[in-house]
């Protein structure tokens, strides 16, 4: 089964600012796809960004970026110059490619602050 | 806007007293989720639809059922909550059942209290 660790249960950040949230897998598979969901207080869940495992390129999606080591089975999410919006809890997910095993294996989540 | 839908989005129920939570999507996805989120934890799925045809989790108690009468609703059934079933229930909908890299969309959440 997979697993998936994330060592940070809160950070914070100064607005403007970068920061780095961390996650890591562990799976037996070689293809498989990632995710990076946010969750706002009191709204649902959205998809910040996701990567396909064969691809080497990192995904990118405006100030938001992945550094994916597929070696390392890490899948750091980037945020630069952070808004107040940006105040969420993120979780990482990880999903098989294979027929009958389609749910998303999440993260516990990291509570991302953003200091005016 | 298509979306997913979840009333109530607050419940309170009392122990043992049965309870259902809903979902409806506009979105006309083949395959919709429940998940189980208790504070601080990763969400954990329950079950999943994918059209018609019902999946549970090998580790899903049966005390969660679980009903998709068309294309739009999906029901949760709780027949005897207990203390521990106190949780928010996120409902989410994807298009398709292999298209694995396409993005799960997600309802606000209905919290539950058991009291």
């Amino acid at each position: 089964a997979q697993t998936v660790t994330q060592s940070q249960p809160e950070m914070s950040v100064q607005e403007a600012e970068t920061v780095t949230l961390s996650c890591t897998y562990d799976t037996s598979e070689s293809d498989y796809y990632l995710f990076w969901y946010k969750q706002p207080p009191s709204r649902q869940m959205i998809l910040v960004i996701r990567q396909e495992a064969y691809k080497q390129q990192n995904a990118t999606e405006n100030r938001f970026s992945v550094n994916f080591q597929k070696a390392a089975k890490s899948f750091s999410l980037k945020i630069s110059d952070s808004q107040l919006g940006d105040a969420a809890m993120y979780f990482c997910a990880y999903r098989s490619p294979f027929f009958g095993n389609e749910k998303l294996t999440f993260g516990t989540g990291t509570r991302l602050t953003i200091i005016p | 806007d298509a979306m997913v839908i979840q009333n109530p989005r607050y419940q309170v129920t009392q122990f043992g007293k049965p309870v259902t939570l809903s979902c409806s999507q506009t979105l006309n996805h083949n395959v919709m989720y429940w998940y189980q989120q208790k504070s601080s934890q990763a969400p954990k799925l329950l079950f999943h639809y994918y059209d018609k045809d019902f999946n549970n989790e090998a580790d899903t108690p049966d005390n969660f059922q679980s009903r998709r009468p068309n294309t739009s609703f999906c029901f949760l059934d709780i027949r005897s909550p207990g203390l521990g079933d106190a949780a928010m229930y996120l409902c989410a909908t994807s298009r398709d059942r292999v298209a694995h890299r396409d993005e799960q969309f997600f309802g606000p959440g209905t919290r539950l209290t058991v009291l």
